[in-house]
């Protein structure tokens, strides 16, 4: 089944403890990203990769890493989490890089609801 | 960078009408512009898009149309049912970023 996945789902951590939301696909698609969901704020881009190995900021990349090393996977890091990044994030994916090209419907991952305490 | 404008934020109608979601954008040089459907607790899903060189688009009962001169784009759903009660947010696009409005709450009454 295609689809794209995240882990862990649910995640409570402490301010300042270093964690990872892996994000993986299976349908061989060159362009991932991820954003962050806030009341009131819609969604915002964090970072995005066009390809393996060419990432490039969003909107708030602010607090974040990422790295792609492989096609599939492309992980999330917070190195220091802190309170204001307590948020659901979103994983997502499409064919192609450029929007508005064919093939570039994003599909996104289930989310990942973080608390940082 | 890009800033997407969305309104109302909250839209209340009786099934069988219609409802209408407007988003603006600043950057004239965007030229995707998706809609997404989220309902609650679940992943956004694309249902809609148009690109910056066509003026409309429509989809069964769902339609969007572009203004390049004025930057506003705008979701319009007819005949509505109780499965569009979702939370719908516009989004617009240069290259490979994509920012989103605050969303739309649509509640459907029946």
């Amino acid at each position: 089944e295609a689809q794209v996945t995240q882990n862990p789902r649910y995640l409570i951590t402490v301010t300042g403890k270093k964690l990872t939301v892996t994000c993986s696909q299976n349908m061989n698609h060159e362009y991932m990203s991820w954003y962050r969901q806030d009341p009131g704020l819609g969604l915002r881009q964090i970072y995005y990769s066009m390809n393996v190995e060419v990432t490039d900021k969003g909107d708030v990349p602010e607090g974040y890493k990422v790295s792609r090393k492989e096609k599939r996977n492309f992980p999330l890091i917070l190195e220091s989490p802190s309170p204001n990044q307590t948020s659901l994030y979103f994983c997502a994916s499409s064919l192609r890089a450029r929007f508005g090209t064919p093939s570039y419907e994003q599909y996104f991952g289930p989310g990942t609801r973080l608390t940082v305490t | 960078g890009e800033n997407v404008e969305q309104h109302p934020s909250t839209l209340s109608v009786q099934e069988g009408d219609s409802a209408v979601i407007k988003c603006t954008y600043s950057d004239s040089a965007s030229n995707y512009f998706p809609w997404y459907k989220q309902e609650l607790g679940k992943r956004p899903q694309l249902i809609i898009d148009i690109r910056s060189n066509v003026g409309e688009k429509k989809d069964q009962r769902i339609a969007v149309t572009l203004n390049k001169t004025a930057k506003h784009f705008s979701l319009h759903i007819t005949e509505t049912q109780p499965e569009d009660s979702a939370v719908y947010f516009c989004a617009a696009s240069l290259d490979y970023k994509l920012s989103f409005g605050a969303g739309t709450t649509v509640t459907v009454r029946a």
